[in-house]
Order: C-alpha cells, then structure tokens, then sequence
C-alpha cells in the first residue's frame, strides 16, 4: 500500500468543524483512499472512503484534491465522542487489496 | 446483527503458558483478519484467512503463533509459550468479501503475560 503522511495530533472544540489532512502523494490510479477511525480502548472503525469524488455519509465527508495526492476528513461538528485516533489508509483495487495498513494516525482531541 | 465478537475481553497468562483468542465474524462474513497493537505503536497485520484457508500469514511471527479459521465455529489465534513481549491488544476483523470491502472490527483481547 501507498504511504500517507498525517498530522501527529489536532485538537478540537465541541460543537465546531474538524478538518483532518492526509497526504499521498504517490497515491497510484487504482487507490482508494479510506479513512478509520479508534476510540480508546475499541477497534477500529471504518469512516469513509473514496476514489476521485467528494463523498458524504452519516458520519462524515471526504474531500479528494483533484489531483489527488492528498485529501481531507471533515467531521462537520465535533463531539466528545469523535475523539480517536483517526486513519487515513490506501488500499488498491487489485493485488493484496484485502489487508488494510495502518499508520500511526491522527490523534483528535475534542474540548468540552 | 451482531458485530464481530472477541473472546476474552482480557486475557492473563503466565510466561510460558498457551493463549487462545477466539473471533466470531459478522454474520455472512467469510474473511477473517487478525491484527496486533503493541502498546504505543499502531497495528500491525498478522493473518488473513477465509473458511479453512490461510491466505496471507505474512505478519505472523514465525514461531509459537498460528491461527485456523474452521469451517464451523470461530477463528482461533493461538500462541503457545507466551512471553513478556506478547502483551498486546489483539485485534480481529471481518469482511463479506476479501476485495475491498471494509473491515468491521471486534473491540479486541487485551493479552497480558506475567
């Protein structure tokens, strides 16, 4: 898998935006770029992903840069409860795709 | 539906004894996935595995480790004669699929070696 490079921590406050970077520049034509996130003392916990479009779900927004070497997670109002460590992981189309590896994350600390 | 379950929650074995960890999938789910988190580290791939096959070991340690995926009941990690640096947080996943598909994760066994 492709290497990403992510900010070691961000803080935030309750109730506002939070916009988590990832970078990847060589992220190849066939990478998905997938986000989990892990709450303390859980598993981790698949958040969202994306090839080329923007993507929204229940949980959060991706936006892709359109060359796509990097790419940014938007929780559009923090709560105490989004305070994990979140993942930003590429994971190829074909090949050994099966296998999700991870870095060492993003640590989200959210203020009450 | 229930999520992937693991069990024990928490393990505790003496230097030189074996650890079973069990993993029971997501109902549906096929592909079976172990990871290890070290304390302070991130985690780190150890086996995939279908319904009787291993596919990928590449992450296990070579020796003392081994891990089955039956065709009825749980995947089992087992680690015999346990030492020190096998105290982690073991984690086990679950996809429907094994091409893409997000993983679902159990909320792991804590493994701690006297």
């Amino acid at each position: 898998d492709a290497k990403t490079t992510q900010p070691n921590s961000m803080e935030s406050n309750e109730e506002e935006p939070v916009h988590l970077p990832c970078n990847h520049s060589t992220i190849s034509g066939t990478d998905y770029i997938h986000w989990y996130r892990q709450l303390p003392s859980q598993g981790p916990e698949y958040v969202i992903h994306g090839l080329t479009s923007n993507v929204n779900n229940r949980m959060a927004s991706l936006a892709i840069a359109e060359d796509r070497k990097s790419s940014t997670l938007i929780l559009h109002r923090a709560t105490l409860r989004d305070a994990a460590v979140y993942y930003c992981i590429l994971r190829d189309l074909g090949g050994s795709n099966y296998k999700l590896t991870f870095g060492k994350g993003t640590l989200l600390t959210v203020n009450p | 539906n229930a999520g992937v379950m693991q069990n024990p929650r928490h393990l505790v074995r003496r230097r030189g004894q074996e650890a079973r960890l069990r993993c029971s999938p997501m109902k549906g789910h096929s592909h079976v996935y172990w990871y290890r988190q070290l304390p302070e580290e991130g985690l780190k791939f150890m086996v995939y595995l279908q319904k009787e096959n291993i596919i990928d070991e590449s992450g296990m340690p070579k020796e003392r480790f081994s891990a089955e995926f039956p065709k009825e009941g749980p995947s089992i990690l087992r680690i015999q004669q346990v030492v020190r640096g096998d105290s982690a947080a073991y984690f086990c996943a679950s996809s429907r699929q094994g091409t893409n598909e997000k993983l679902f994760f159990g909320s792991g066994t804590q493994l701690s070696v006297l």
